[in-house]
């Protein structure tokens, strides 16, 4: 069975700092792993996604993540927080791709603050 | 793109009710999923649809829940004799199969409250 570990239910950054969001999975296959972002009022939005291929992956808004496998992590990251960064981020797992009878497995999500 | 539509965005019932939520995805998508969310909790998989046929639904919470797409565009998910528990944000996704690692669109999802 997979699963997702997000550490910290809130991280609380200033505007401009460095954005770490931290993200350990468990599967029994190569996984596919994904970073989902939740603004308030508004449906889940994929941000990044690692299939195969390179470890880095770049995604929407400045954000990116890294997939390393003898952590089994897949931290997200931002060099520089906007104050329109705030939300709920998820990083969520799939042995199969995340589409059809597959779906997703989702962490907990962490709310990330950004202060002024 | 107009976007995944869930109605309605909030629903009130009490306990023992039956109540259905419904689910209109991106037109071109054919794929349509349903997911739970609960407080403090990511979204929990429920059911999947490819068309009209529903594929997927071992991991429906009880038989008490049921879903349909029966014209392979819009989605109902019905919950019956609702219980306390059934309380949380119900999410609808879509997709267009193929590739790797589809893009799932979601919808601002349905919230359920059980008295």
């Amino acid at each position: 069975a997979q699963s997702v570990t997000q550490l910290g239910s809130h991280v609380s950054v200033s505007e401009g700092a460095l954005v770490l969001l931290r993200c350990n999975y468990s599967s029994s296959v190569p996984p596919y792993l994904f970073w989902y972002v939740q603004y308030p009022n508004q449906g889940l939005q994929l941000l990044l996604k690692y299939t195969t291929g390179a470890t880095l992956v770049k995604g929407i808004n400045g954000f990116e993540a890294e997939f390393k496998k003898s952590e089994t992590s897949f931290h997200l990251t931002k060099p520089s927080a906007h104050m329109s960064d705030a939300a709920e981020y998820f990083c969520a797992v799939s042995d199969r791709g995340g589409g059809g009878a597959d779906g997703l497995t989702f962490g907990k999500g962490t709310h990330l603050i950004i202060q002024p | 793109d107009t976007g995944v539509s869930q109605n309605p965005r909030h629903k009130i019932t009490k306990r023992g009710q039956n109540v259905t939520f419904r689910c209109d995805p991106i037109s071109e998508h054919n794929r349509l999923y349903w997911y739970r969310q609960t407080l403090g909790q990511g979204p929990e998989f429920l059911t999947y649809f490819q068309n009209e046929a529903q594929l997927e639904k071992s991991r429906l919470l009880s038989d008490r829940f049921s879903a349909e797409r029966p014209k392979g565009s819009f989605s109902t998910l019905e919950i019956q004799r609702t219980e306390q528990g059934d309380s949380a944000m119900y999410l609808c996704a879509s997709s267009l199969s193929g590739g790797f690692a589809e893009k799932l669109f979601f919808g601002s999802g349905t919230q359920l409250s059980v008295l």
